[in-house]
């Protein structure tokens, strides 16, 4: 079936600092890909999203590319601001209705 | 717009009692989802509404839980009775189209079960 494994959080970053929160998948055809972010004391909300191979999903500064050759989805940003500190969640759409989420990465950004 | 909204956000009971969660979709999205996560691991699916009928309850762990949702509108999940490992946060999601994969969720209600 359809998973997806996501780094071991939490991640703890300087201010400016380079992001990257990996993410892998498993799915047969060619499923959707989806980064999801959820800020403290609110509910997931979609970040940015890839629906075919090499399609680059970008949103407020945060970046994914969808490599199909090495199945991963690795989101990414330059420069990380406190407000960013959230849990990041990776997450599949194959061929059923049912998107498929992993385990959350905690990003804490210091000032 | 209202978001999607859930009910209680923190609930604290002993083994054996019975709780019921609530969930009001966004109007207008015929999709409800419910998904739980457990001690930081995935959000596992649950079920899926599409309107009043359940698409897809593959996976509801045991019949301790049931999920309804009369007249197509709000959602509620009873757990009864309540076990220890049903301790988590358990989320609702709507959308308008079950294609996209694109959800729009709630905040959650945190079970605590003792």
């Amino acid at each position: 079936g359809n998973s997806v494994t996501q780094m071991e959080g939490p991640v703890t970053l300087s201010e400016e600092a380079f992001l990257t929160i990996n993410c892998t998948y498993t799915a047969t055809g060619y499923p959707s890909l989806f980064w999801y972010v959820q800020y403290p004391g609110e509910g997931l909300q979609l970040l940015l999203k890839a629906t075919k191979a090499d399609d680059k999903g970008s949103n407020k500064g945060f970046e994914a590319t969808y490599r199909k050759e090495t199945t991963s989805f690795h989101l990414e940003k330059g420069s990380v601001q406190v407000s960013d500190s959230a849990v990041y969640f990776c997450a599949l759409k194959g061929g059923s209705y049912i998107p498929t989420f992993g385990r959350g990465t905690s990003l804490i950004v210091h000032p | 717009e209202a978001g999607v909204t859930q009910f209680p956000s923190h609930s604290v009971i002993e083994k054996g009692q019975t709780v019921t969660l609530r969930c009001d979709p966004i109007s207008g999205h015929d999709n409800l989802y419910w998904y739980r996560r457990v001690m930081g691991k995935e959000i596992k699916f649950l079920l899926h509404f599409v309107k009043e009928s359940k698409q897809d309850e593959s996976g509801m762990p045991n019949n301790r839980f049931l999920a309804e949702r009369t007249g197509g509108t709000y959602s509620t999940l009873k757990v009864q009775p309540a076990e220890l490992e049903d301790s988590g946060v358990y989320f609702c999601a709507s959308s308008v189209t079950a294609n996209t994969g694109e959800l729009f969720f709630g905040e959650g209600s945190r079970l605590t079960v003792l």
